[in-house]
Formats: C-alpha cells, structure tokens, sequence
C-alpha cells in the first residue's frame, strides 16, 4: 500500500519569509510519480509539479523548488519569498506507473498561511 | 486547450435520494478519476475509468459508481445517500504521456 505524510498541519508565516512544506512517502513500487497540488479557497487543485523516482534532480520554478531524496523518501516543497497569494491548503500525493496511474494517493495537506 | 469541467457546481440533496454527477476531461485525456474530500478524511480517490471501464477502485461502498462514456466523459453515481456523503467530489482527468492529472472544480454536495 501507498501513504504519504505531511507532517505539518499547519504553517503560519510573514510575507517574504521562505517557507518548506514537508512530505514522507512510503511505496513498494520501483517506479513512480510524486505530485505537488496548491487548493486555493475556491476549491480547485491545481497542478504545481510531478517528478519520477528514476530522476533526484531537484526543480526550481521561479519562487518554488523542489527537494527529491530517495534516501529519505522525502519530497520537500519550498516557497522562497512567499507572498500571501501563497496561502492555501498543498498537497503531496503519490501514483505507481503502468494502470495505476490514474489513483493518487494525497497527504493530509498543509495548511499555509501567509501574513502581510 | 479547455480545462476539467464539472456539473453541478453545488447539489443541495436529502437522505436517501440518489445524485449523478458529471464530469468532461481535457480533451484527449482518456483517464478520469473521482475523489472524495472531507474535513475528516481528506481526499480519498474513489475509482478511475480508462476506456470506458473502471481501471482503479478506492475503498468506497457500493451505493458510489460510476461510467465513462466513448467521448471519455464520465458520471458519478451516489445511491441512497447518507449524511456523510457531503463532501466536494473532485474529478480529475490524466494525460497517459506525463501521467500529469488535472483537476476541475468539483462539485460540492451537502446532504440534509
């Protein structure tokens, strides 16, 4: 079975301040795709970023990057500068390959709140 | 390219009625799924249809199905409803070359 773990329930920061949200998965599977989602109060998840198990390289985009570590099995998720259009509910979540791609499987989320 | 939309936006029902819900992929995604999110539970996933036939089932009862149609649109189907049933359902579609899944808006259903 699949899990994810977002340890912090919830964050509480002042603007500018850089931020991680941190995530532990657990899987059998050799191959598979991790995913970070932002839920703004309107509801809507939207898509930040997937990374592959086979590639550790770690991704920046513009305020957001991204740490993969196999070793820990840890996916951590960073917002530098964060800015109160920052806040929202983000969740880790996790898939195998092959058929069962269409089944992620999400943390609890992290609640972020960003303080003017 | 147009996102994942779903209908209704809101559903106001009573206990022990049946709801349908429907959801239209991005176009070429032939991957939906459904999820569930609750305060208490989260997000669960409940099934995923590929093709016309269910590819993935989460651990929901039975009184939760659904279908997919050739033009990949799919319903949700949730019988004799209970309280716990409100929830906002989140529909997802999934491109098979990224294995990106994208979501619409869901719909949020409240039973009374």
């Amino acid at each position: 079975a699949q899990k994810v773990t977002q340890a912090q329930t919830e964050i509480s920061v002042v603007e500018k301040e850089d931020v991680t949200l941190d995530c532990v998965y657990e899987t059998r599977d050799t191959t598979y795709y991790l995913f970070w989602y932002k839920q703004p109060p309107s509801g809507e998840l939207v898509f930040l970023i997937r990374r592959n198990s086979f590639d550790e390289q770690n991704e920046i985009s513009g305020r957001y990057s991204w740490n993969f570590q196999k070793s820990t099995s840890s996916f951590n998720f960073t917002i530098t500068a964060s800015q109160v259009v920052d806040s929202a509910v983000y969740f880790c979540a996790l898939t195998g390959g092959g058929t069962s791609y269409g089944k992620l499987t999400f943390g609890q989320g992290t609640i972020l709140t960003v303080h003017p | 390219k147009a996102g994942v939309t779903q209908t209704p936006r809101y559903l106001i029902k009573t206990r022990g009625q049946q709801v349908t819900l429907s959801c239209s992929p991005i176009s070429g995604h032939r991957s939906v799924s459904w999820y569930q999110q609750t305060p208490g539970q989260g997000l669960q996933f409940l099934f995923e249809y590929f093709s016309e036939t269910q590819r993935n089932k989460g651990n929901f009862p039975g009184r939760f199905s659904g279908r997919q149609f050739s033009n990949s649109r799919s319903e949700m189907n949730v019988s004799t409803l209970e309280l716990g049933d409100s929830a906002l359902y989140l529909c997802a579609s999934t491109s098979y070359r990224s294995y990106e899944q994208y979501f619409g808006p869901g719909t949020r259903l409240t039973v009374t």
